[in-house]
């Protein structure tokens, strides 16, 4: 099994909503990321769970809360976005070797995001 | 800082065509590097990783080839299929063993 699930596939939240989008992979994985793409740009990193614990923060606003509560969950709230954050969020996984995060990296489907 | 780019942006070939896509990075201190497609508004799909002491690997029609020292890797398509439509990125992890994108190639195969 080398799939990563989220959820919502799609979901539609006005700027004072409070929401959540939820990633789940059971590779065994132990570091997981959110990443946000826009049209026609390259995914880019937010942030990097190692063992369950936040170890990259790209300078994320704090409107985009991650939380890791075991080794296969990882959710990212959302409170107060803007327009400009609709976009399509991945979550992906890879295998840690004693802290070296260098393996292969699988991305799920994908959370489409609009904020009215 | 590491950059990645990725030549031709867009590429039209027709079925059964062989083609070449091209990646080129700035750093040559490299983990390894990782071939993805990516179908319109949805995740990506890992086609093959490189580590940086490799210098191919292939599956089914698809071969990639990495040349550190000269920062590039090219990724070859056998016999072309209407399927094989997507846009294909390049990502290479580095530096604090962080990854880096390069902004694709948007590849169609026309029956």
């Amino acid at each position: 099994d080398t799939e990563v699930t989220q959820t919502p596939k799609h979901l539609v939240m006005g700027m004072t909503n409070k929401k959540s989008l939820k990633c789940e992979q059971h590779m065994g994985h132990r570091a997981m990321y959110w990443y946000k793409q826009k049209a026609k740009k390259p995914p880019e990193l937010m942030f990097v769970y190692s063992y369950e614990k936040l170890s990259i923060n790209e300078s994320v606003p704090s409107r985009f809360s991650p939380e890791c509560p075991n080794s296969s969950l990882l959710n990212l709230h959302l409170h107060a976005l803007q327009p400009e954050d609709s976009a399509l969020y991945l979550c992906a996984s890879s295998q840690l070797n004693n802290w070296a995060n260098t393996g292969e990296l699988f991305f799920g489907e994908g959370s489409r995001l609009t904020v009215l | 800082k590491q950059e990645v780019t990725q030549i031709p942006a867009a590429l039209s070939v027709p079925e059964g065509e062989n083609l070449v896509l091209n990646c080129s990075f700035t750093d040559s201190a490299i983990y390894n590097l990782q071939w993805f497609r990516q179908d319109p508004g949805k995740g990506l799909t890992s086609l093959l990783l490189i580590q940086s002491s490799q210098r191919e690997q292939t599956s089914g029609r698809l071969n990639a080839s990495l040349d550190k020292s000269s920062g590039r890797s090219t990724l070859y398509i056998a016999a072309s299929q209407p399927g094989d439509s997507a846009t294909y990125l390049c990502a290479v992890r580095g530096g604090y063993q962080k990854v880096t994108f390069g902004i694709g190639t948007k590849l169609q195969v026309i029956p």
